[in-house]
């Protein structure tokens, strides 16, 4: 398997919901990644996992929970977000080592905060 | 932090002419720059990487070059074809272990006309 997999596919939810994104990858990977993406921009690097422990976190708000249960699982869990948080979500997973560092992209989670 | 400026924005060629796109970084530790492409709709993929030990690299009608030197590196395609139309990054890291930080530049929309 290597493909990054990421459910929902898309996700509308209100500002008081509390959902989660889900992440899976079976390559092995051992480091694994959240990204957020607003429309015609880059990818902006939201948490790092790394052998199951969180090794990056770029000052995101406490709205944004990650959670790695595992070493082929990553989940972002979501509450009292805002509208502007919507975004596409996209979760990548790469080998942890020197040299092999290719990161896989997911097809990423739509979410529409009301 | 890591910078990395791309250009040009957005790029319209004709079939089978070239493209390039390039792009600068800030930070003289970074030592691994990959390109994204990415479709409408669809999640980035990798189309080449380079390492700083390297300084050019080349995968069929794709390639890169890299100066250490004057921190830039750019993004070749020849015989450009209707199917290279996407949205294309640059990005840059420092492999240190931990994860792989990526950087990216803003993106460079590339439009090939029959």
């Amino acid at each position: 398997d290597t493909e990054v997999t990421q459910t929902p596919k898309h996700l509308v939810m209100g500002m008081t919901n509390k959902k989660s994104l889900k992440c899976e990858q079976h390559m092995g990977h051992r480091a694994m990644y959240w990204y957020k993406q607003k429309a015609k921009k880059p990818p902006e690097l939201m948490f790092v996992y790394s052998y199951e422990k969180l090794s990056i976190n770029e000052s995101v708000p406490s709205r944004f929970s990650p959670e790695c249960p595992n070493s082929s699982l990553l989940n972002l869990h979501l509450h009292a977000l805002q509208p502007e948080d919507s975004a596409l979500y996209l979760c990548a997973s790469s080998q942890e080592k020197q040299g092999g560092n290719e990161q896989f992209f997911g097809p990423g989670t739509r979410l529409t905060v009301l | 932090g890591e910078n990395v400026e791309q250009h040009p924005s957005t790029l319209s060629v004709q079939e089978g002419d070239s493209a390039v796109i390039k792009c600068t970084y800030s930070d003289s530790a970074s030592n691994y720059f990959p390109w994204y492409k990415q479709e409408l709709g669809k999640r980035p993929q990798l189309i080449i990487d380079i390492r700083s030990n390297v300084g050019e690299k080349k995968d069929q009608r794709i390639a890169v070059t890299l100066n250490k030197t004057a921190k830039h590196f750019s993004l070749h395609i020849t015989e450009t074809q209707p199917e290279d139309s996407a949205v294309y990054f640059c990005a840059a890291s420092e492999l240190t272990g931990g994860g792989n930080k990526l950087t990216f530049g803003t993106g460079t929309q590339l439009k090939v006309e029959l």
